[in-house]
């Protein structure tokens, strides 16, 4: 059981747009930065957005993430045939002496 | 290029222990918090532990503490999992990252992964 809530699946065609949701707490979403990574098949986890809204270096513009309250959502824009992969959203939690966590992560499947 | 490897996985008995290793290259290791983070077969990620540049401060997920042990050698570039009393619930690839804090602690560079498989 995940502390993030994210659906498990989503799915799209490719030009169209998509969205992810991630739902947290006030000790998590609430109060701390959060962000998304991309994990292709069979591959390590690649950071897309970080502090809620921000992308590293290389990550295209067609991703963007927000937050309101205690939910988070990442969009994916002029979806492509490689977005198909898993997200992950994850902050840090200041519960139990603080710390990182992760939903269960989101399918994004290309139709 | 910065990368990081892992190793040490492998099989393991449960009440086990395994030590995990991860080398850091291309970067100044020194200026980065380290984490580990897993992956249960077909599961989702879970953040383990993580430590600060110097080694001065650890933090751990609630079900570790007491018998993972996170640490680094800074001089060898390197980060440490000591894994023990090991159950079925260890099973995983697991992951090192390096943690920016420019990124608000956002984990962007990630090794390979090494797998732990623990069986009866």
């Amino acid at each position: 059981q995940s502390v993030l809530t994210q659906p498990p699946s989503a799915s799209g065609t490719p030009g169209q747009r998509v969205s992810i949701s991630c739902s947290g707490s006030r000790s998590n979403i609430g109060t701390n930065y959060v962000y998304w990574y991309q994990q292709l098949p069979g591959t390590a986890p690649k950071l897309l957005i970080y502090k809620n809204n921000q992308r590293p270096s290389g990550v295209p513009d067609r991703f963007s993430g927000s937050k309101s309250g205690t939910s988070a959502s990442l969009a994916i824009s002029g979806l492509r045939s490689e977005d198909e992969a898993d997200y992950f959203c994850a902050a840090w939690d200041d519960s139990l002496g603080g710390y990182w966590v992760f939903g269960g992560g989101t399918k994004v499947t290309v139709l | 290029e910065v990368q990081l490897g892992e190793s040490g996985g492998g099989l393991v008995q449960p009440g086990g222990s395994l030590r995990l290793s991860c080398a850091a290259s291309g970067f100044t290791f020194t200026n980065y918090w380290m984490s580990w983070v897993r992956q249960a077969p077909g599961e989702g990620l879970q953040w383990v532990a993580n430590i600060k540049e110097d080694g001065s401060e650890k933090y751990y997920v609630d079900f570790v503490k007491g018998r993972f042990t996170i640490s680094r050698d800074n001089a060898k570039n390197s980060l440490y999992l000591q894994m023990n009393s090991l159950g079925a619930e260890a099973t995983a690839v697991y992951y090192c990252a390096r943690q920016v804090a420019d990124y608000g602690g956002g984990k962007d560079v990630w090794g390979q992964g090494t797998t732990v498989t623990v069986f009866s």
